[in-house]
């Protein structure tokens, strides 16, 4: 069985603090990686995706993640958040072969002033 | 529409009673997908459409959830006997062909509380 496993719940920051949001998951099989991320009174939406090739993907707002074969991990990162980052960020994996997209907990990240 | 639709937003009903939620996906979108928020616990997968037919419920975690699409657009997601374990945000989201690897667009949900 797969699952996604963010270790943290709640991340609170500083405003221009570098932040990184843990993300490890357990399959066999190759994976594609994703994070998500729900802005407050909004709906999900697409931050990242790792789908093959370079292990390092960047979304258009700062954010990065590394796609680490070796320890399992798809952690997120910014080296200098804003306030408008506050958010619930989401990490799901899809097992290859499935279409089913399986979501880790989330992880609330707040930044303060 | 512009976005993937749900309705209710708000749902509140007695423990007991039958409740129907309602996805409008983006048109054009074979793969429609359901998916469960509760505090605490993230995004519980549901069910799966391709089409009108669904290759995956797996998710469904009783027999008195229930989900059909037609005409490869509409959604209905039916609760029977609601419980009060089945409050949560009830989320709805297509993607273009149902890839792996394709991007979700999500409706912004459907808050049932049964009381």
């Amino acid at each position: 069985a797969q699952s996604v496993t963010q270790l943290d719940s709640q991340v609170p920051v500083f405003e221009e603090a570098p932040v990184e949001l843990r993300c490890n998951y357990s399959s066999s099989v190759s994976v594609y990686l994703f994070w998500y991320v729900q802005y407050p009174n909004q709906g999900l939406q697409l931050l990242l995706k790792y789908l093959s090739g370079s292990t390092l993907v960047e979304s258009i707002n700062g954010f990065e993640a590394e796609f680490n074969k070796s320890q399992t991990s798809f952690h997120l990162r910014k080296p200098s958040v804003h306030i408008s980052d506050t958010a619930e960020y989401f990490c799901a994996v899809n097992k290859g072969g499935s279409e089913k997209l399986v979501f880790g907990k989330g992880t609330k990240l707040t930044v303060n002033p | 529409g512009a976005g993937v639709s749900q309705s209710p937003s708000n749902k509140v009903t007695e423990k007991g009673k039958d409740v129907e939620l309602r996805c409008d996906p983006i048109s054009g979108h074979t793969a429609l997908y359901w998916y469960r928020q509760s505090l605490g616990q993230g995004l519980e997968f549901l069910i799966y459409f391709q089409g009108n037919s669904a290759p995956d419920k797996s998710g469904l975690p009783s027999d008195r959830f229930s989900a059909e699409r037609t005409g490869g657009s509409v959604s209905t997601l039916t609760i029977q006997r609601t419980q009060q374990e089945d409050s949560a945000v009830y989320l709805c989201a297509s993607s273009l062909e149902g890839g792996i690897g394709e991007k979700l667009f999500f409706g912004s949900g459907t808050q049932l509380s049964v009381l």
